[in-house]
């Protein structure tokens, strides 16, 4: 199926670096989430945003919602070890949700 | 309270031969949700269930994929005959509302191997 396009595909920084990563999508959609997922877990919901232009923190992580409605990106700072991980991006709509290919973070303490 | 449960963790299976995922959602949540992961790749959708109805299973490969949701509580998401490109992670998700939510819970995951 169709899904968003997310990037980077990976990333290896430096502990105590800041991290940015963007999803992008043709379609518009009426909320952004952005979820973590850990080896051999499920998805873990981070963030969501309900609104074009929004911004929105959770601790050290901020996501903005676009104002075109088809883009999202999702900062990190001040990364720690346990932030490694897959970060999706995903869009939803009443009746769908897709998710991007994910953006594999490494961090080297 | 205890999350999505699911079982096996871990299944490698000889292609053409079936295989059966059980998922147990989150007690009270009506929404129940099975995704297929590929490597590399985000969840997609198979099916999600409302209670024991499946609302949408256009996803859903017919020819050799089922699901059932008997009492609306647990779920089991079956392949036969298996095929190689059925290998990757099969996510249940469940959420507390009706309707297709955002905000699911995700249990761990079952990775099918198919040789």
């Amino acid at each position: 199926g169709q899904q968003l396009n997310q990037s980077p595909q990976s990333m290896f920084i430096q502990e105590g670096e800041d991290v940015s990563m963007n999803c992008t999508s043709s379609s518009i959609f009426n909320t952004w989430l952005w979820y973590k997922q850990d080896p051999g877990e499920g998805p873990v919901l981070l963030i969501a945003l309900y609104k074009a232009g929004e911004l929105t923190s959770n601790g050290r992580l901020t996501a903005q919602f676009g104002i075109t409605r088809k883009d999202s990106f999702l900062n990190i700072s001040a990364s720690i070890p346990s932030d490694v991980g897959i970060y999706f991006c995903a869009g939803h709509n009443n009746n769908d949700m897709r998710f991007g290919a994910g953006t594999r973070l490494t961090v080297k303490p | 309270e205890a999350g999505v449960v699911q079982s096996p963790r871990y299944k490698i299976i000889e292609k053409k031969q079936p295989v059966a995922f059980w998922c147990n959602p989150i007690s009270g949540h009506n929404t129940l949700y099975w995704y297929r992961q590929n490597l590399g790749q985000g969840p997609e959708l198979l099916i999600r269930y409302e209670n024991e109805e499946a609302v949408d299973d256009s996803q859903l490969p017919k020819d050799r994929f089922s699901a059932e949701r008997l009492k609306g509580v647990d779920s089991t998401l079956k392949i036969q005959p298996a095929e190689l490109g059925d290998s990757a992670v099969y996510l249940c998700a469940s959420s507390p509302r009706l309707a297709f939510a955002y905000e699911q819970y995700f249990g761990p995951g079952t990775r099918l191997t198919v040789t």
